[in-house]
């Protein structure tokens, strides 16, 4: 079993659906949790951290569920520019970020 | 503020030859990460330096690989020789505190 996995996708969305990606993780002694987006050919941006007790930025929502040991991610209202691949990283609480793979999602006008 | 910076952006290179990446992490940060990233394995972290010092290169492949950090605001990874596999979109990134890590462009090498 992979550290971290992530559905590859594509999520194929109209513009203003919702939806979710999963990460789910074997590392139960993981502490922290981190959303990546990356634009083709590009570098991964930092899009959110993951609490505990989980956290919105406006349209994006992360969320952890420590007893089922994954994150995730809801994008509301989606919109075009939200086009890209969506990274997870786990690690222990210092520099050892496992990434995941990927999620590809197309916004769909 | 500039952000990590990378050179080369693009490098072509034939199999055996000696390849050179080069970085620069932002400015006040003393962490500094190189990653390689493939279709197949994702991101991959091949070396992990703090203050200047490498803390731990478990994810370099082989003895072909070698990283230098010679002071607070340049790093290099070396490829000799290079090998068709080695074909893979290179990161640097850097961070302060460890947590937060940014990315710099990417070397996206080809070795034939």
């Amino acid at each position: 079993r992979k550290e971290v996995e992530q559905d590859p996708g594509p999520f194929n969305v109209p513009e203003g659906a919702t939806v979710a990606f999963n990460c789910t993780y074997s590392n139960s002694a993981s502490q922290s949790f981190f959303w990546y987006r990356q634009d083709c050919r590009k570098e991964p941006k930092l899009l959110m951290s993951v609490y505990s007790s989980g956290n919105e930025d406006g349209r994006f929502t992360a969320q952890l569920n420590r007893a089922s040991q994954y994150i995730s991610l809801l994008i509301r209202d989606s919109k075009l520019s939200d086009s890209a691949t969506y990274l997870c990283a786990v690690g222990p609480g210092t520099y050892k970020y496992i990434f995941g793979t990927g999620t590809r999602l197309k916004v769909l006008a | 503020d500039a952000g990590v910076i990378q050179s080369p952006r693009h490098e072509v290179t034939e199999m055996g030859q000696e390849v050179t990446l080069r970085c620069k992490p932002i400015s006040g940060h003393n962490s500094l990460f190189w990653y390689r990233q493939t279709m197949m394995r994702g991101l991959e972290l091949l070396i992990y330096f703090n203050n200047n010092v490498p803390i731990d290169d478990s994810g370099m492949p082989e003895d072909r690989f070698s990283a230098k950090m010679p002071n607070a605001s340049f790093s290099t990874l070396k490829i000799q020789p290079s090998e068709p596999r080695d074909s893979a979109v290179y990161f640097c990134a850097s961070s302060f505190p460890v947590d937060t890590q940014y990315f710099g462009p990417g070397t996206r090498l080809t070795v034939l």
